[in-house]
């Protein structure tokens, strides 16, 4: 069963800009996570935020969570080629909190 | 270094030849488990283990198979293949905190293809 939709399914920048990926999903929640995918390869974890938290930062990445819209957004600053990626939220619902349900993702392209 | 490793990182067969994709972890991480990504579809995972000898399915089990004799190795079994099972596949791991938070770390991929 898919918990998390991410939206924009797709994304295009340029550098220097700052990128926003939504995610909404819709069972309560223990925490939320954000993963990052370069093409084709693993997934790496970026962050994460419990249920009781409302915001949370970790260098250029700014993660918020409002449960009573049951969304998250993502917002990368001053973004870098390297950003290009494909960008997953992953959520764990309560009661069944090691259980990880990923979104489609968003694919993010942040030009030169 | 801390990894999941997976083993075919490529892989190209046949319809009801039998095959394993090996997965270790240098990490004595508990929980293990294995997803597929298929493009629209997302990851979604096949199964998924607690602790040795502990495994449980996930959302997509049909026509895999996996065992967790030691802590370390995952493997991920298909009997007898079937194109639909052509998919990309991770392997991931992780220490269980006690607030219940599972952070992932993955594998590099297993790109598996099925004539």
């Amino acid at each position: 069963s898919q918990q998390g939709e991410e939206d924009p399914q797709a994304l295009s920048i340029q550098e220097g800009e700052n990128a926003t990926m939504n995610c909404s999903y819709k069972t309560s929640i223990n925490n939320l996570q954000w993963y990052r995918q370069n093409s084709g390869r693993g997934l790496v974890h970026l962050i994460l935020i419990r249920s009781n938290e409302r915001e949370k930062h970790s260098g250029r990445l700014r993660v918020t969570l409002d449960t009573s819209k049951k969304s998250s957004s993502l917002l990368i600053t001053a973004s870098r080629a390297a950003d290009t990626a494909s960008y997953f939220c992953a959520t764990s619902s309560q009661g069944g909190s090691e259980k990880l349900v990923f979104g489609k993702g968003t694919k993010l392209t942040v030009n030169p | 270094e801390a990894q999941v490793t997976q083993n075919p990182r490529y892989l190209i067969t046949v319809t009801g030849k039998k095959l394993t994709v090996t997965c270790s972890q240098n990490m004595n991480h508990e929980y293990m488990s294995w997803y597929r990504q298929d493009p629209g579809l997302g990851l979604r995972q096949i199964y998924y283990s607690m602790n040795v000898e502990v495994t449980d399915k996930g959302d997509v089990p049909e026509g895999y198979k996996v065992s967790r004799k030691e802590k370390r190795n995952f493997p991920l079994i298909l009997e007898s293949p079937s194109p639909n099972q052509t998919s990309l596949y991770f392997c991931a791991s992780s220490q269980l905190r006690v607030d219940g938070a599972n952070v992932l770390t993955f594998g590099a991929g297993s790109r598996l293809t099925v004539l």
